[in-house]
């Protein structure tokens, strides 16, 4: 399967715990992005790289959060002390430019 | 008020119908225009993209584009049961942004 990939695909977690998920994006691409999307919503745009620069955040991610993609490759986002508020589905989609996003499966996370 | 605008449904429609799903919105620099279908707990998957206005087409989709209306549609000819999911519109304002701002998805069901 040459698609985006992400792990874990569910992750339950306590409040104040820290959590971190990884994408994998389609071979090439030198975009990725990270979206949140919770119960009957679109997805929102968190953040995006190009190659391993971070070129824009939302203001979505608070202070908890940080994403890093070291190598131009694979990325991570960590959710520092999590809170129930941070519970919903993670997407992570990349491309090669322009607008056309191909997203992952997504990593559904619960904060009990 | 959101950017972008989608009635979430459900919109019920027997098997064979034409379906069309609509989107507005509010930013006039929006360019390039997408919908994403989504399956219960899945990742976005891309159906059409559409560059400016006018329609494109593919197998028994179609999409249109309105920028004078600030309004979007995709047509679905013949729905079958396996069209039920939730159909996302999508845009953004510039191919070299990563962000797409996106509606909340309406959900399909298309009964056999």
């Amino acid at each position: 399967d040459t698609g985006v990939s992400q792990d874990p695909r569910h992750k339950i977690t306590k409040r104040g715990q820290n959590v971190t998920f990884r994408c994998d994006p389609i071979s090439e691409h030198n975009r990725l992005y990270w979206y949140r999307q919770t119960l009957g919503q679109g997805p929102e745009f968190l953040t995006y790289f190009q190659n391993e620069a971070q070129l824009e955040k939302s203001r979505l991610l608070s202070d908890r959060f940080s994403a890093e993609r070291p190598k131009g490759s694979f990325s991570t986002l960590e959710i520092q002390r999590t809170e129930q508020g941070d519970s919903a589905m993670y997407l992570c989609a990349s491309s090669t430019g322009g607008d056309t996003q191909y997203f992952g499966p997504g990593t559904r996370l619960t904060v009990l | 008020q959101k950017e972008v605008e989608q009635d979430p449904g459900p919109l019920s429609v027997p098997e064979g119908a034409i379906v069309s799903l609509n989107c507005t919105y509010s930013n006039s620099a929006f360019q390039y225009f997408m919908w994403y279908r989504q399956y219960s707990r899945k990742g976005p998957e891309l159906l059409m993209y559409t560059y400016s206005s006018g329609n494109k087409e593919d197998g028994r989709f179609t999409a249109q584009v309105d920028k004078s209306s600030k309004y979007i549609s995709l047509f679905i000819r013949d729905s079958q049961p396996s069209d039920s999911a939730t159909y996302l519109c999508a845009m953004s304002a510039s191919s070299n942004t990563g962000k797409l701002i996106f509606g909340q998805g309406t959900t399909l069901q298309v009964k056999p």
